[in-house]
């Protein structure tokens, strides 16, 4: 199993729409989950952090199932600016370091009018 | 706002040439990291460092090495270029867990 799996997309919806975007990880020791934002041919920009208890900013919702041990992304309201990549990353320990952050491969968004 | 800036936006080297890729952050950050980011194969991390003179091995380090001489400077290395190096690599420096990426470098090896 993939440290990091994403459905690779591409996810092609109206504007508007509502669309989610799954991620599994396989180290059950990972503690800290992430959504990153990818512009094309730009570098990955945090987008938000996930929390056992969920959160929400604005049209978007991150939660996160340790049990099952996946991620999801919901955003509300679809706008035409969401058009990127978001990355599902985790952070992962080597060692005695702090940890480490393991990205996912990206999931492909395209918002059309 | 943070700042991470790597060097050159475009490289073309030849193979066999030794490559240096710098990188420098302007927030006191301790980790920094390398990643190479090719279609299909997302970002896959190359070297990483929690301090100065500091570093760990990632996912990919074959073909590289790395320096981190002072705590705002983490350079990669490429011994000896091969045309399976062609990527865009990009470094990052994180506070906690945020990681904060410079622009990249798209790297041709011919």
């Amino acid at each position: 199993r993939k440290e990091v799996e994403q459905d690779p997309g591409p996810f092609n919806v109206p504007e508007g729409a509502t669309v989610a975007f799954n991620c599994t990880y396989s180290n059950s020791a990972s503690q800290s989950f992430f959504w990153y934002r990818q512009d094309c041919r730009k570098e990955p920009k945090l987008l938000m952090s996930v929390y056992s208890s969920g959160n929400e900013d604005g049209r978007f919702t991150a939660q996160l199932n340790r049990a099952s041990q996946y991620i999801s992304l919901l955003i509300r309201d679809s706008k035409l600016s969401d058009s990127a990549t978001y990355l599902c990353v985790v952070n992962k320990h080597y060692g005695g370091s702090q940890g480490n952050l393991i990205f996912g491969k990206g999931t492909k968004l395209s918002v059309k009018p | 706002d943070v700042k991470v800036t790597q060097s050159s936006r475009y490289l073309v080297k030849r193979t066999g040439e030794k490559v240096f890729l710098e990188c420098v952050q302007d927030m006191d950050h301790e980790n920094m990291f390398w990643y190479r980011q090719d279609p299909g194969l997302g970002l896959r991390l190359i070297y990483f460092s929690y301090d100065v003179k500091m570093k760990e091995k990632g996912d990919i380090p074959e073909g590289y090495s790395v320096s981190r001489e002072k705590k705002e400077r983490f350079s990669l290395i490429l011994e000896s270029a091969s045309t399976n190096q062609t990527s865009m690599y990009l470094c990052a420096s994180s506070l906690e867990d945020e990681a904060f990426f410079g622009q990249g470098t798209r790297l041709t090896v011919v």
